[in-house]
């Protein structure tokens, strides 16, 4: 099952923030977060676990409710750079441990503007 | 390094046709995965393997089929080419463990006619 992912775009202009929300109908063992250029692949951003523990790039923070099943990716103080179609990945719970199966949500097209 | 290469990167097949999408990692990673991405509903997993010998249906797996014979490799096949089929598949790896990110390819951009 895909995770949803709100909302499907956004317009900002330079120096605003951004929060792209994911959220599932499952318990989560993981989620990711990845950045994808147009005609490009998708780069890893972040990944979080259970436990609100996270990792990833210095610049774009995300969080993590276990008991909601969500998580939200922050883009504070936006560039250009920052355009780009985002999307959130989520990884089962099983048994304490994942189910292997990185499913990816719809993606939340960015756009920053001068 | 290479990462993951993705073999060909476009290809135009007509209905009824059959190819083989490759993909080859050098990185050692236990799991690997096949995405399609069509305008507007982001990467849908189509089948991914846990590890050489081993392969699973993921969300979207009709029409297409698998092999990990080995370890570094993961092949999609379509046997009888729909143009419901025409779409950028991705591959993907990772490896075992916690704060494990996916590495992708470049895409393989195939249209069926």
């Amino acid at each position: 099952q895909q995770p949803v992912q709100s909302p499907q775009a956004v317009i900002l202009r330079e120096g605003e923030d951004a929060v792209i929300n994911c959220s599932s109908s499952k318990a989560l063992y993981s989620v990711h977060w990845y950045r994808q250029k147009h005609g490009e692949a998708p780069v890893f951003l972040m990944i979080l676990l259970k436990g609100g523990e996270q990792k990833g790039h210095e610049k774009i923070s995300a969080s993590f409710n276990e008991k909601k099943q969500q998580s939200s990716l922050y883009l504070t103080a936006s560039q250009l750079s920052y355009s780009g179609t985002y999307f959130c990945g989520t990884e089962l719970g099983l048994s304490g441990g994942s189910n292997y199966k990185l499913t990816f949500g719809k993606g939340t097209l960015l756009t920053v503007n001068p | 390094n290479a990462g993951v290469t993705q073999t060909p990167k476009f290809r135009v097949l007509k209905t009824g046709q059959s190819m083989t999408l490759l993909c080859a990692q050098d990185m050692n990673h236990e799991y690997m995965y096949w995405y399609r991405q069509d305008p507007g509903m982001g990467l849908r997993l189509i089948h991914y393997s846990v590890g050489e010998g081993t392969t699973a249906k993921g969300e979207v797996p009709d029409g297409y089929n698998v092999s990990r014979l080995k370890k570094q490799n993961f092949l999609l096949g379509l046997e009888s080419a729909a143009p419901s089929q025409t779409s950028v598949y991705f591959c993907a790896s990772s490896t075992q463990g916690v704060w494990t990110e996916a590495f992708f390819g470049q895409g393989t951009r195939l249209t069926v006619v």
